[in-house]
Formats: structure tokens, sequence, C-alpha cells
């Protein structure tokens, strides 16, 4: 079966600090990744999705950048923390777009910036 | 480009109610619908994907509707327990983005 991981669960991090969450995908192969981002009393809002290896999409404008090294790999960061980065940080896979196959998430990663 | 509303935000019920909750989109052209429910500081777990030339899917004592035409989906969730009490959220599919469009949600709670 597939599974999700996603880590560190929490991190507090200082203003101007850089920033590494990572993902990894189990059980599945050339799966479409995705990074999102959840505010309070708001939807998910799409940072970043993938569709292959080293191939990222950028959805808005921000502090924050993607990268696919591996197939099943997909890492969020940031050279410099701004403490609007703070949130909570999903990752999530399907198996391809036109196939529509269900979303599945990871548990999330809580980031406070301080 | 394609906007996701849930009405109400909370809602709170007694046990053994029938409810239902609402999901509105813009944009008729949606490949999928998916509903999904979120524990507090957890992830989102998959209830129930339907499919755009669907109307409806079951699992349970859930039920989810489509109306692709009006832009609505309804989530319907009988004889409610205290264990459904959560966030639910919706998520539609778009037939030109990779992506799916989250509504805010609904956070549900269940008296006993």
């Amino acid at each position: 079966s597939q599974t999700i991981h996603q880590w560190p669960a929490t991190l507090v991090q200082p203003v101007g600090s850089p920033l590494s969450l990572e993902c990894t995908v189990e059980g599945t192969s050339n799966p479409n990744l995705y990074w999102y981002r959840q505010a309070a009393g708001r939807g998910l809002q799409l940072l970043f999705y993938s569709v292959g290896i080293g191939q990222i999409s950028s959805e808005v404008p921000q502090n924050l950048s993607a990268s696919r090294p591996q197939d099943r790999q997909f890492i969020l960061s940031s050279k410099k923390l701004l403490l609007s980065d703070s949130g909570f940080y999903l990752c999530a896979w399907s198996g391809g777009h036109f196939s529509g196959n269900t979303i599945y998430f990871g548990e999330g990663s809580w980031l406070t910036v301080v | 480009k394609q906007e996701v509303t849930q009405i109400p935000a909370a809602l709170s019920v007694p046990e053994g109610e029938n409810l239902v909750l609402n999901c509105s989109f813009t944009d008729s052209a949606i490949y999928n619908l998916q509903w999904f429910r979120q524990d507090p500081g957890k992830g989102l777990t998959s209830l129930l994907l339907i499919q755009s030339s669907q109307r409806e899917q079951t699992s349970g004592r859930l039920n989810a509707s489509l109306d692709k035409s009006s832009g609505r989906s309804t989530l319907y969730i009988a004889a409610s327990q205290p264990g459904d009490s959560a966030t639910y959220l919706c998520a539609g599919r778009g037939y030109n983005n990779n992506d799916m469009r989250f509504g805010a949600g609904t956070r549900l709670t269940v008296k006993p």
C-alpha cells in the first residue's frame, strides 16, 4: 500500500534562518506531488506541484522554493524565513491528473517563525 | 480560476442528528470533487471522491452529491456521532490545472 511521510512534524525557526521540509511517498511510482499551506480558518493554498523529477510549478510568488530530486521525494525550502512563513504545511500526492485518483495527504508540519 | 466556498463555517448539532454540509464552486468544468476530514493539528483524510460523470458517492453513513450545473456539492452525514466532530473540507479538481482548489472547511461539532 502507498504511504506518505512528512517531517519534521513541528519546528520553531528564527527569522532569517533556512528551512527544509521533506516529504517522501512509498508504494507508488511517478506520483504527482504537492505542497500546500493552511492558515488558521482558511482553506489550503497550493504552493507548488510537480508532475516529475525536476519539474516544479509554483502557484504563488513567495519566499519559498521546492525541489524534486527523486521520483518520490519532494522538498520545501527557504533560504531566509519570514514571520509570515509560519503555518501548517502539508505534502500530498496523487496518481495523476486524468486518472481521477484520490489525493492523499501527509500528517503536516507545523512551522513557527520567531 | 476555480473558487470553492463552504457554508456554514461552523456547525454544532446534537448526537444522532442528520446533517448536510455544503460546498459550492465557480467553475463547472470540474474533473472531480473530493471531500476530506481534518482533525485538529492533523493532515487531511479522504472521505469520498466524485467524478464529474457521477452524481453521488456513498460510504457508510456518508453520502456526497455533485451537481455540476449548479456548481454545488453536499456531504450528508446520517445519525451523527461525537466522533464525527472535525473540520470537513471539499476540493475541486479542474481539467486545466494539475491541482485542487479547497474550500475553507466547515468545523463540525457533534454534542453527546
